[in-house]
């Protein structure tokens, strides 16, 4: 069974870079894994799909401050530039035979 | 694209409600749809996903067997009928669009309170 786990909270500095880690279970390797924002009191918002080699679908408007990547089982978000409006929460999303599967999301505060 | 969701609102335990969405923007029928909760504080939950043809309907195990999913393509409708409600399905309902392998689109949600 597909899990995928986010640390509970982050945090930088305004300006600097962050990267959010989401970890995909032992042996579960290939997945396009898709990231989403929820700023506080809003809904989510996509930000962009990360496929297994490493290439960045983004949604629309997402400015180039958010790219994402991928080693082995661990996907990443960047933040770069961090701006106080990136402050919110991240969840990391994958797709396996037609369920949806969710990390726990990661606080991302900007100090 | 839009995804508005309507039928929210108060039921009692046991209760029933059924939510819709109205989509446009997109080809409807091509593309599967979910519905999404969160509980007040609590992180993200897929509840239920349709196939862009509706012959194809996946379920959480948290709600299988009490909430029904359907949507109407001559319509850009999708539903998310809701029985046996419990307290613990109290939460904002989104409704979203899939691309294939991700989510690329939410609806701006709607709230759902089972009053014990």
């Amino acid at each position: 069974q597909l899990v995928l786990t986010q640390s509970p909270s982050a945090s930088a500095s305004l300006g600097a870079s962050v990267k959010l880690t989401c970890t995909l279970t032992s042996g579960h390797t290939n997945y396009v894994i898709a990231w989403h924002q929820q700023q506080p009191e809003k809904g989510p918002r996509y930000l962009m799909k990360v496929k297994s080699d490493g290439s960045n679908n983004k949604g629309d408007g997402i400015p180039d401050r958010f790219s994402g990547s991928t080693s082995g089982a661990e996907h990443y978000l960047i933040i770069s530039s961090l701006q106080s409006e990136d402050e919110a929460d991240y969840y990391c999303q994958a797709w396996e035979s037609g369920t949806v599967v969710f990390g726990g999301g990661t606080k991302l505060t900007v100090l | 694209v839009q995804l508005v969701e309507s039928g929210g609102g108060l039921v009692n335990s046991g209760g029933s409600l059924r939510l819709s969405c109205a989509a446009s923007g997109f080809s409807f029928d091509d593309f599967s749809l979910t519905w999404v909760r969160q509980a007040p504080g609590k992180g993200l939950e897929w509840v239920s996903s349709i196939s862009s043809s509706g012959s194809y309907t996946f379920y959480a195990d948290s709600v299988k067997g009490r909430f029904t999913i359907s949507r109407d393509n001559a319509k850009n409708l999708v539903y998310l009928q809701m029985s046996s409600l419990r307290a613990e399905d109290t939460a904002v309902y989104y409704c979203t669009k899939e691309a294939y392998t991700e989510i690329d689109y939410w609806g701006r949600g709607i709230l759902v309170t089972v009053s014990p």
